[in-house]
């Protein structure tokens, strides 16, 4: 069965904290995705990747497909990066996103 | 481009009405997606659709239909509405199958059954 498990489920930290999410999956996968949604419920496509790490700004998204684990991170955190970080799964030959449950972050001024 | 675009925003339904839920997008992208999201659980897929003409069911199909007659348009019907279908209900596009394009969501449709 394909399944996605982050960690933590809720995360509060100081604003300018160094912020790591988790994220772990059962099989092999073609990518994986990290979302993000905002209190007012939009979500939004940070990264896709399939290898590596990427960056854009201050997060940062590793996986490593050995141990089927990937990381979200946010430098320097600020307030307005509170939000809901969902990971998602998808699979060769399959059109559909397995989702993890989330992360709630909330970032105090 | 307005994206993906969802309507209503907010809707109460009483048990057994029926309702259709509107989602387009302008991207011209082929595959569509309708998503549940229900408090501390991750999004689960509905149905999806392939293409004009094409659709098929995902994880939690029951008590909902679709139709996909344009490439634009991917409207959700609920017979016979049910208190286990409150939810928030998201409707996604992509130019091709999850595995290899981001999804693009639309703004989410919130819906309480009474």
């Amino acid at each position: 069965k394909n399944e996605v498990e982050q960690s933590p489920q809720n995360l509060t930290a100081q604003e300018g904290e160094f912020i790591t999410i988790n994220c772990s999956y059962s099989v092999g996968i073609s990518a994986l995705h990290w979302l993000q949604q905002h209190p007012g419920g939009g979500i939004v496509s940070l990264f896709m990747l399939s290898s590596g790490k990427k960056k854009h700004g201050r997060l940062i998204a590793t996986i490593n497909i050995q141990e089927k684990h990937s990381s979200l991170h946010i430098t320097a955190s600020h307030p307005r990066d509170s939000a809901v970080y969902i990971c998602a799964a998808s699979y060769f030959g399959n059109e559909k996103l397995t989702f993890g449950t989330g992360t709630r972050l909330t970032i105090i001024p | 481009n307005a994206g993906v675009t969802q309507t209503p925003k907010f809707r109460i339904l009483k048990i057994g009405q029926s309702m259709t839920l509107q989602c387009a997008q302008d991207m011209n992208h082929n595959y569509m997606y309708w998503y549940r999201q229900d408090p501390g659980m991750g999004l689960k897929l509905i149905y999806y659709s392939v293409g004009a003409g094409i659709t098929d069911k995902g994880e939690v199909p029951n008590g909902y239909n679709v139709s996909r007659s344009t490439t634009e348009d991917f409207p959700l019907r609920l017979e016979l509405a049910a208190p286990s279908q409150t939810s928030v209900y998201f409707c996604a596009s992509n130019v091709a199958g999850g595995s290899y394009n981001e999804q693009f969501f639309g703004p989410g449709t919130r819906l309480t059954v009474l």
